[in-house]
C-alpha cells in the first residue's frame, strides 16, 4: 500500500542541527512531490516547504529558508527535512505530506507520514 | 501570504446534527483549497480538495462548498468519529498555507 514512514522522535539542544527521513513505498517516488508540515503542540499545522522527487526544484516557506533544506534519494526513494539553528519555538511535530491534486506544483496531500516529534531542550 | 482564517474555533455540536465550518481566504484562491480532519495522536486526512470534491473513502456526510474567498465544509449528520480538528488549506499561491483550525466538539 502507498505510505510515507518517518524516522523516530529526536531530542535536541539549541542550536543543533535535525535530520527527518520519510520512507515512501508503494507508488511511483519521481512522479509526485513531497512537502514538509510541522505542527507545534497544541497548535495548528504550518507548511514548512516542498520539493520535487522528480528534479529536486524546492520551495520554501520564507521564515525557514535560512535554516531548512529538503532532499530526496531517489534510490532509497527517501525524502529528508533537515533543520539548522534549533530553538524552543521549532519544538514540533514534523510530517512529510505526498502531493495529490494541484494547481500547476502547488497542491493538497493526500499521503501523511505518521510524524516525527522534534525536541529542543538545553 | 494568503491568510486563511477559520471560524469558529470551536464548534459544540450533538451526534445527529449538522455541522458548518467556514473558511476564509484573504484573497481569491479560486478552487484551490482542500479540507483535512485530525484527531489526537494522529496525521491529517484529506477530505475534500478542489473545494468541493471527496476525497477516496470519505463518506458523503462530507460536502465542500464556496470558491473565490468563502468555502464551507458541512457535516450532514455527526458521527461519534467526526469529532476532531478540521483544517483548510489553500494550495493556488506559494507559500501554501493553513487556517487555524475548528475543533468540533461533543455538546
Amino acid at each position: 500500500q502507498v505510505q510515507l514512514v518517518q524516522s523516530g522522535a529526536e531530542v535536541k539542544k539549541p542550536g543543533a542541527s535535525v535530520k527527518v527521513s520519510c520512507k515512501a513505498s508503494g507508488y511511483t517516488f519521481t512522479t509526485y512531490g513531497i512537502s514538509w508540515v510541522r505542527q507545534a503542540p497544541g497548535q495548528a499545522l504550518e507548511w514548512m516547504g516542498w520539493i520535487s522527487a522528480y528534479n529536486g526544484n524546492t520551495n520554501y516557506a520564507q521564515k525557514l529558508q535560512d535554516r531548512v533544506t529538503m532532499t530526496t534519494d531517489t534510490s532509497t526513494t527517501t525524502a529528508y527535512m533537515e533543520l539548522r539553528g534549533l530553538r524552543s519555538d521549532d519544538t514540533a511535530v514534523y510530517y512529510c505530506a505526498r502531493d495529490f491534486y494541484c494547481s500547476s506544483t502547488r497542491c493538497a496531500f493526500d499521503i501523511w507520514g505518521q510524524g516525527t516529534m522534534v525536541t529542543v531542550s538545553p | 501570504e494568503i491568510v486563511m482564517t477559520q471560524s469558529p474555533a470551536t464548534l459544540s455540536v450533538s451526534p445527529g446534527e449538522r455541522a458548518t465550518l467556514s473558511c476564509r481566504a484573504s484573497q481569491s484562491v479560486s478552487s484551490n483549497l482542500a479540507w483535512y480532519q485530525q484527531k489526537p495522536g494522529q496525521a491529517p486526512r484529506l477530505l475534500i480538495y478542489g473545494a468541493s470534491t471527496r476525497a477516496t473513502g470519505i463518506p458523503a456526510r462530507f460536502s465542500g462548498s464556496g470558491s473565490g474567498t468563502e468555502f464551507t465544509l458541512t457535516i450532514s449528520s455527526l458521527q461519534s468519529e467526526d469529532f476532531a480538528v478540521y483544517y483548510c488549506q489553500q494550495y493556488n499561491y506559494w507559500p501554501l498555507t493553513f487556517g487555524g483550525g475548528t475543533k468540533v466538539e461533543i455538546k
